[in-house]
């Protein structure tokens, strides 16, 4: 069946170090890529996302990138900061309407 | 409203008890969520809702769990004789044509 696998599960970076996290699908329809961070106690929230028909998207400090053919997408977050500290989901969608979310990451910015 | 609301924030039940969590997602969202968030652990999917019609239920977990929408708007899970494993965090979440979620901020649901 569908399937999200996110790497790593835990990353723990100094601050204003960069940060990458790794995602990969395994539905070649997928077409939508969402990211989401999710705060104590909060709900996640979308911070960025990827359509199949472009290769790299970037706002300010968090930037996308896609690879189709090897079916894996990536964030990177540049000079990391204390708040970015949080859960990060990656997703895939077909453009329906069921969206799988990868298993999360947990970063730590320490100060 | 401007957000996706959900109440109650907090709730705490005895085992064997009903409950009704319930979410108000942004208005004109025609596609309405729910998962659950165990401690430390990712999204699990629930329920899913196209206007008020669920075409896919194939995460309720137990038929102790059932949900409804009305007016394309208001949506409540419902979970039967609650038992301890229930103890989560319940997030619904709404988008427009099914892309990026707006989630709320969540029920925690304790089973003591």
């Amino acid at each position: 069946g569908e399937n999200v696998e996110q790497h790593p599960s835990t990353l723990s970076v100094q601050e204003g170090d960069s940060a990458v996290i790794k995602c990969t699908y395994s539905d070649s329809a997928s077409n939508y890529f969402p990211w989401y961070k999710q705060e104590l106690g909060k709900g996640p929230q979308l911070i960025i996302d990827i359509r199949s028909n472009v290769g790299e998207k970037k706002d300010q400090r968090i930037a996308v990138t896609l690879n189709k053919t090897a079916k894996h997408f990536s964030l990177h977050i540049t000079e990391t900061q204390p708040e970015d500290s949080a859960v990060y989901f990656c997703a895939a969608s077909t453009g329906g309407f069921k969206t799988i979310f990868g298993a999360g990451t947990r970063l730590f910015v320490k100060a | 409203g401007a957000g996706v609301s959900q109440s109650p924030s907090n709730k705490v039940t005895e085992k064997g008890k009903d409950v009704e969590l319930r979410c108000d997602p942004i208005s004109g969202h025609t596609a309405l969520y729910w998962y659950r968030q165990r401690l430390g652990q990712g999204l699990e999917f629930l329920i899913y809702f196209q206007g008020n019609s669920a075409p896919d239920k194939s995460g309720l977990p137990s038929d102790r769990f059932s949900a409804e929408r009305t007016g394309e708007s208001v949506s409540t899970l419902t979970i039967q004789r609650t038992q301890q494993e229930d103890s989560a965090v319940y997030l619904c979440a709404s988008s427009l044509q099914g892309l990026g979620y707006t989630f709320g901020s969540g029920t925690r649901l304790t089973v003591v």
